[in-house]
């Protein structure tokens, strides 16, 4: 169980294009929806909470009104990349949490899509 | 901000041998988790150890916190070549939000 779906597993686009990724829970209800960002080699640096139904908080540094957080239901959340360039080149991955306590899974485990590969030429 | 440091940060080892990872954390923590990363995956969680306890154990895989010198280790025994992946510790501190490391790369050897 706990299985969360991401889609597409690997985008390419132009610069100045935007690109949607969707970040589904297929069998639970996700509350509260994380949105991570990965560079080779390194760790998730995470870039906002989505709380379904409410605003995404948004980590310091990153830019909400590039990346766009929507969490219209407790099964979907999507992050948007607005007028993507090459530095946005990255692997996002999104995960989510069942507990509503906080931004974290709070005594108990994140579940993660397998990433999505985004590469801006 | 992160929290957790793994160390090492790469580990080579031959099938059938132990791994052991350390990660150190900075401040109080609710829990400590372990997660896989495949290559190009998504994480997968491997285990909780909530702040009470000392140790802990999943299959092959054991686990130890020691709150007193904020430093948790992971244990894999008898490896095999699908061990192989990039380990994170990841840290529930006060404030609940969750805080990767920055991984261990482990390579077993067949």
């Amino acid at each position: 169980g706990a299985v969360v779906s991401q889609h597409p597993s690997w985008v390419i686009c132009k610069s100045g294009t935007s690109v949607k990724i969707e970040c589904r829970s297929l069998d639970f209800q996700a509350t509260t929806m994380f949105w991570y960002r990965q560079f080779p080699k390194q760790s998730l640096m995470l870039m906002a909470t989505s709380n379904e139904g409410s605003k995404a908080t948004y980590e310091q540094g990153v830019e909400k009104d590039k990346f766009l957080i929507n969490h219209a239901s407790l099964t979907l959340s999507t992050l948007t990349v607005t007028s993507a360039h090459p530095e946005d080149s990255s692997f996002y991955i999104c995960s989510a949490s069942i507990n509503r306590q906080g931004g974290g899974s709070y005594n108990s485990p994140l579940h993660f899509g397998n990433g999505t590969r985004l590469t801006v030429t | 901000s992160q929290q957790g440091e793994e160390d090492p940060q790469a580990l080579s080892i031959q099938e059938g041998e132990n791994a052991t990872m350390n990660c150190s954390y900075k401040t109080s923590i609710n829990n400590l988790q372990w997660y896989r990363q495949n290559s190009g995956r998504g994480l997968v969680h491997l285990i909780l150890i909530r702040s009470n306890e000392r140790e802990k154990h999943s299959g092959r895989l054991r686990v130890t916190l020691d709150t007193s010198k904020k430093s948790s280790s992971l244990l894999i025994t008898a490896s095999r070549a699908a061990d192989t992946a990039s380990y994170f510790c990841a840290t529930v501190p006060n404030d609940y939000k969750l805080s990767f490391g920055a991984g261990t790369t482990v390579t077993v050897r067949a």
